[in-house]
């Protein structure tokens, strides 16, 4: 069975740094095809995808938060960490990070989810 | 505003059909595979398709998916009020700024 589960701040101020970790089980991110997502759920609005990271560590990121994000994970603990600078308070939602699978781009899917974390950013 | 867009709500009888739209174009839908997601209330998103039209083990037949050109479609027959939630459609899009891309989401009501 897998599962995901997201930790971190649940308030953090305007323009400082956020740092979400997806901690999970029954998967390895050092096996061929899988990785990591993020996606976030402003309240009462759709669903935003952020970032990606592989099995062998590619990377993908939203064109729009690209110069804001980073993210990296450590095969060894099942964890994968998601940072955005400078945040605002546009960026208050309900965090989530996602198991996927597929080789490529184009071709993945999202079959497992954490249960989500919301993140205000106020002042 | 969502690169694919969805009717914001569809509403149908318990035990009837419905069908939720998701229309693109030909960087996305036209060109890569295409997932539904379901989420009830307070949860988080659970796929229901993925490739166009595969279901994920656990996911009823009543669920079917389908796609032509740059419009997919999500089908579910025999409505149960547990159907009730929203229902996303998401790909890739292959533009200048290739991303994942989901709909607006589409809130379905069972009278």
């Amino acid at each position: 069975q897998i599962t995901l589960k997201e930790s971190g701040p649940t308030l953090v101020k305007p323009t400082q740094t956020l740092t979400l970790t997806c901690t999970f089980s029954g998967f390895s991110l050092s096996i061929s095809g899988l990785g990591v997502g993020w996606i976030r759920q402003p309240p009462g609005k759709a669903l935003e995808w952020l970032a990606l990271i592989y099995w062998d560590d590619d990377k993908r990121f939203s064109p729009f938060l690209k110069n804001r994000l980073t993210i990296s994970k450590d095969t060894s603990k099942n964890q994968v960490v998601l940072k955005m600078t400078d945040v605002d308070p546009e960026d208050t939602a309900t965090y989530f990070c996602a198991h996927r699978r597929g080789y490529t781009d184009s071709a993945g899917y999202y079959p497992a989810w954490g249960q989500g974390i919301l993140v205000t950013v106020s002042s | 505003q969502s690169i694919l867009t969805q009717p914001p709500s569809v509403s149908a009888a318990p035990g009837q059909k419905v069908t939720i739209s998701c229309s693109g174009s030909n960087s996305n839908v036209g060109k890569n595979f295409v997932c539904w997601y379901q989420q009830l209330p307070g949860t988080a998103p659970k796929l229901l398709i993925y490739d166009d039209n595969k279901r994920p083990s656990g996911i009823p037949d009543r669920f079917s998916g389908s796609k032509s050109d740059t419009s997919a479609t999500l089908g579910i027959t025999g409505l149960q009020t547990g159907d009730e939630a929203v229902y996303f459609c998401g790909t890739w899009d292959d533009s200048l700024s290739a991303h994942l891309v989901f709909g607006g989401g589409t809130k379905l009501t069972v009278l």
